[in-house]
């Protein structure tokens, strides 16, 4: 089975530091890893995800993503965050082994403050 | 416009009644999904589909139906049967592979009343 890790409920950081969201994951087979963004009652928005190759992947807004392959992990990262991206953040995974099913974290909330 | 459309945003249910979440996309996807969003646990999966006329259960199935008639559509009922329906429901759609990116509607809040 595969599953998704965010330890952090919340994120609390200034505006115009940089930002990191964590998440973890266990597949088996080849993950391929996501990230989404949700404002207050809105669908998810689509940020970034890692398929394959370079482990550094660049998004929308100005987020970014490392894989880490021996640590299991895909923070996200921004290097300088903005009020507007307070919001909800999900990290999901699927795998080779897992179909199309997409599984998430339970969700890191990021608050920017001015 | 492409995208996802879901209707209504906000819907009220009397205990005991069954209720139809309406999903449709016109981004030519294969693949269909709905989950079901409620505060702290993430988003669990309800039903997904990969092909006209053919669904599979996801995690929490219990309570709920689907149908997919056409490739643009699949409807979630909500039965009688769901203990806790309340909670916000997201529709969502993609190419098959695990590889693709999944694409979401704006949800739909459902409230047992």
């Amino acid at each position: 089975a595969q599953s998704v890790a965010q330890p952090e409920d919340q994120v609390n950081v200034a505006e115009g530091n940089p930002l990191t969201v964590k998440c973890t994951y266990s597949v088996s087979g080849n993950p391929y890893l996501f990230w989404y963004v949700q404002y207050p009652n809105r669908g998810l928005q689509f940020l970034l995800k890692y398929i394959t190759g370079d482990n550094l992947v660049k998004g929308s807004y100005g987020f970014e993503a490392e894989f880490n392959k021996s640590q299991t992990s895909f923070h996200l990262k921004k290097p300088s965050a903005l009020v507007s991206d307070s919001a909800l953040y999900f990290c999901a995974v699927s795998s080779t082994g897992g179909g199309n099913k997409l599984t998430f974290g339970t969700g890191t909330q990021l608050k920017v403050e001015l | 416009d492409g995208g996802i459309t879901q209707s209504p945003k906000y819907l009220f249910r009397k205990e005991g009644q069954n209720v139809t979440l309406s999903c449709e996309q016109n981004l030519n996807h294969d693949a269909m999904y709905w989950y079901r969003q409620d505060p702290g646990q993430g988003l669990r999966l309800i039903y997904y589909s990969q092909i006209v006329n053919d669904f599979q259960k996801g995690d929490i199935a219990e309570g709920y139906s689907v149908s997919r008639e056409k490739k643009e559509s699949f409807p979630l009922t909500v039965t009688s049967a769901q203990k806790n329906p309340t909670a916000f429901y997201l529709c969502a759609s993609s190419m098959v592979g695990a590889r693709n990116t999944i694409y979401f509607g704006e949800g739909s809040w459902l409230t047992v009343v």
